[in-house]
């Protein structure tokens, strides 16, 4: 297993318009997690799901923002009309949750920038 | 709400000498986990060391090592015999066990290992 992979790695876009980002966990990680970090600040929490659940969204910014996990695999985060405080690094992490090994393995990220 | 802070935005050490990474957070909870996540520069974050709450004894990875206080909500990490790849973001980390599966971070302390 070569670890949580996310796509695209960099993306830039105009204002108001709409983007998608992948996340894949390793692959026998039921839990798949969403954070955002902006330059100087650790990550913050969006969403997190348990298999194709997703049991915590409050994080997420606004309704402009939405995640999905539709077979309990794969992730994508969708920001809709987006604006250039979306710009940060968007980051993805799972973890098995067994036990007590609540470990989060983290993914390279997504950058996004809004022009 | 659960927080997280680093008091130190960056810190210095230089090569094969010890430094100690400070942290404090504040909870009205018995029960959690504590991280310390090293992030390299365009690397992705991976966990350096762990501590359960409710374990008294301080956990220890090969050259890392943590001071986990309870009463005082401090959990320092110490890095002994730095090396020039140990050059990172250093973040601490807090997880409830009740449920929410949601890391709290701090702001994060940049290493700097002189030669």
């Amino acid at each position: 297993d070569t670890g949580v992979s996310q796509n695209p790695r960099h993306k830039i876009t105009k204002r108001g318009q709409n983007v998608t980002f992948r996340c894949d966990p390793i692959s026998e990680h039921n839990r798949l997690y969403w954070y955002r970090q902006t330059l100087g600040q650790g990550p913050e929490f969006l969403t997190y799901f348990q298999n194709e659940a997703q049991l915590e969204k409050s994080g997420l910014l606004s309704d402009r923002f939405s995640a999905e996990r539709p077979k309990g695999s794969f992730s994508t985060l969708e920001i809709q009309r987006t604006e250039q405080g979306d710009s940060a690094m968007y980051l993805c992490a799972s973890s098995s949750g067994q036990g007590s090994s609540y470990e989060q393995y983290f993914g390279p990220g997504t950058r996004l920038t809004v022009t | 709400a659960q927080t997280v802070t680093q008091s130190q935005p960056e810190m210095s050490v230089q090569e094969a000498e010890t430094v100690t990474l400070s942290c404090t957070y504040d909870t009205s909870e018995s029960d959690y986990y504590l991280f310390w996540y090293k992030q390299p520069p365009s690397r992705q974050m991976i966990l350096v060391i762990r501590q359960e709450a409710y374990k008294q004894q301080n956990a220890t990875e090969n050259r890392f090592s943590v001071n986990f206080q309870k009463a005082a909500k401090s959990f320092s990490l110490k890095i002994s015999d730095s090396q020039l790849g140990d050059a990172a973001m250093y973040f601490c980390a807090y997880l409830s066990n009740f449920g929410n599966e949601k890391l709290t971070f701090g702001t994060g302390t940049r290493l700097t290992i002189i030669p």
